[in-house]
């Protein structure tokens, strides 16, 4: 069992719709947990990272935590073209400083 | 504000050439610096980390090291590259009192 699991996708969403991404791991006893893009070609970048359960809201991004169920997930409000990248789930281990990534979702926003 | 840089941007190396890869970060001290491996389509895997001058730990066995010189200086190597070695190369660092990494724009290693 990987560690940290996305749906590799590709996540097809019309321009203007909501993209929900999900993520599951599988330590209990992760604390921390990361969003990244990733354009093609390009190095990821942080979007947002949330530690608490329930929601976080950083403009149209929205992170989700359900610790119980061991899953984080990502939702991107009124999608845009350029919101079309590889989206990376990261967690917190139980070694501090070290993050497990996901595979990455697709998500390609269609016009 | 902080920044972080890699160079060479891109390589293409003969089979069982040796490999530097640099990683430097500014505008921060004693940050811990982390050497990840993304190979096509795969996740990023992590391949050393260091949490001061000096010191690295390896995560996964391979023909690959690490060295950090200098505080804000990282150098993967190798002696011999391997087909397998082939990826994009990425560079992170984290303050060391907070979590989240940064990553540098990467390396992309092409072995032949």
């Amino acid at each position: 069992q990987k560690e940290v699991e996305q749906n590799s996708g590709p996540l097809s969403v019309p321009e203007g719709a909501i993209a929900s991404l999900n993520c599951t791991y599988s330590d209990r006893g992760s604390q921390s947990f990361f969003w990244y893009r990733q354009y093609s070609g390009k190095s990821p970048e942080l979007i947002m990272f949330i530690y608490s359960n329930g929601d976080k809201e950083d403009g149209r991004f929205t992170a989700q935590l359900n610790k119980a169920s061991q899953y984080v997930s990502l939702l991107i409000r009124d999608s845009q073209p350029s919101d079309s990248a590889t989206y990376l789930c990261a967690v917190n281990l139980r070694s501090w400083g070290k993050l497990q990534f996901g595979a990455g979702t697709q998500v390609v926003v269609t016009p | 504000s902080q920044t972080i840089h890699q160079w060479p941007a891109t390589l293409v190396q003969p089979v069982g050439s040796p490999l530097s890869l640099e990683c430097t970060v500014e505008g921060t001290s004693n940050p811990n610096l982390y050497w990840y491996r993304q190979a096509a389509g795969r996740g990023l895997q992590l391949l050393f980390y260091s949490v001061g001058i000096g010191q690295i730990s390896s995560e996964v066995p391979q023909n690959l090291s690490a060295s950090r010189p200098q505080d804000r200086q990282f150098i993967l190597s190798s002696k011999k590259l391997l087909l397998s070695d082939s990826g994009f190369y990425l560079c992170a660092w984290d303050s060391g009192t907070q979590e989240t990494q940064y990553f540098g724009p990467g390396t992309r290693l092409l072995v032949l």
